[in-house]
């Protein structure tokens, strides 16, 4: 069985501040890993995506996540925090087997200016 | 890119009755569309997956007698709350797996979601 879990349902940083999410991973099998935002009344938008290769992943809006397989970690970070990444956040994990995909409950994340 | 275009993006129903959502893959085929229930502030719940051709595949302690999900073609899935109650008030999300050779890995596009409100 395969389970995520996101350390701290909130996050407040201070705009240009260091952006970090965590996220923690259960699978037996080589994990897909994926993250997502959501912003409010919306649908999810993919932000990254790890399959294989390189452990260190560059999303869009200059969001980057590293696979640690050591660790079963797979945090979420951005250099310089923008109001406009204020928004909800998921990592989620694939099923290999088939199209299931695992969520995390998500951390909101709040920027102050 | 793939676009799922999901509608209404709200709706207000009165209890008792049933309202359809609709989620269409725009420039792309999805054989599997999956539907999630989101309560505020908690993460996604799957519902089921929409099988394109075929039954939908429920996760357990889903009504699939007040939930009907019918996939009628490569490009609709449809999702009918039925006999709606205000505790069926929620945020529902469609979303379709992306497509080539490496499928099974491919991210989710989702829809916008659907804002239900049963009163």
């Amino acid at each position: 069985a395969q389970s995520v879990t996101q350390l701290g349902s909130h996050v407040s940083v201070s705009e240009g501040a260091l952006v970090l999410l965590r996220c923690n991973y259960s699978s037996s099998v080589p994990p897909y890993l994926f993250w997502y935002v959501q912003y409010p009344n919306q649908g999810l938008q993919l932000l990254l995506k790890y399959t294989t290769g390189a452990t260190l992943v560059k999303g869009i809006n200059g969001f980057e996540a590293e696979f640690k397989k050591s660790e079963t970690s797979f945090h979420l970070t951005k250099p310089s925090a923008h109001m406009s990444d204020a928004a909800e956040y998921f990592c989620a994990v694939s099923n290999t087997g088939g199209f299931k995909t695992i969520f995390g409950a998500g951390t909101r994340l709040f920027v102050k200016a | 890119g793939a676009v799922v275009s999901q509608h209404p993006s709200w709706v207000i129903c009165k209890s008792g009755t049933s309202v359809k959502i609709e989620c269409r893959s725009l420039d792309f085929q999805a054989t599997t569309m999956f539907w999630y229930r989101q309560f505020p502030k908690q993460s996604l719940m799957l519902m089921a997956t929409s099988n394109e051709g075929s039954k939908a595949t429920y996760e357990q302690g889903v009504e699939k007698d007040k939930f009907l999900i019918n996939h009628a073609s490569l490009t609709l899935s449809t999702l009918t709350v039925t006999s709606a109650h205000p505790e069926d008030s929620s945020f529902y999300i469609c979303s379709a797996p992306g497509t080539g050779p490496s499928s099974y890995n491919s991210p989710l596009h989702f829809g916008n979601g659907t804002r239900l409100t049963v009163t």
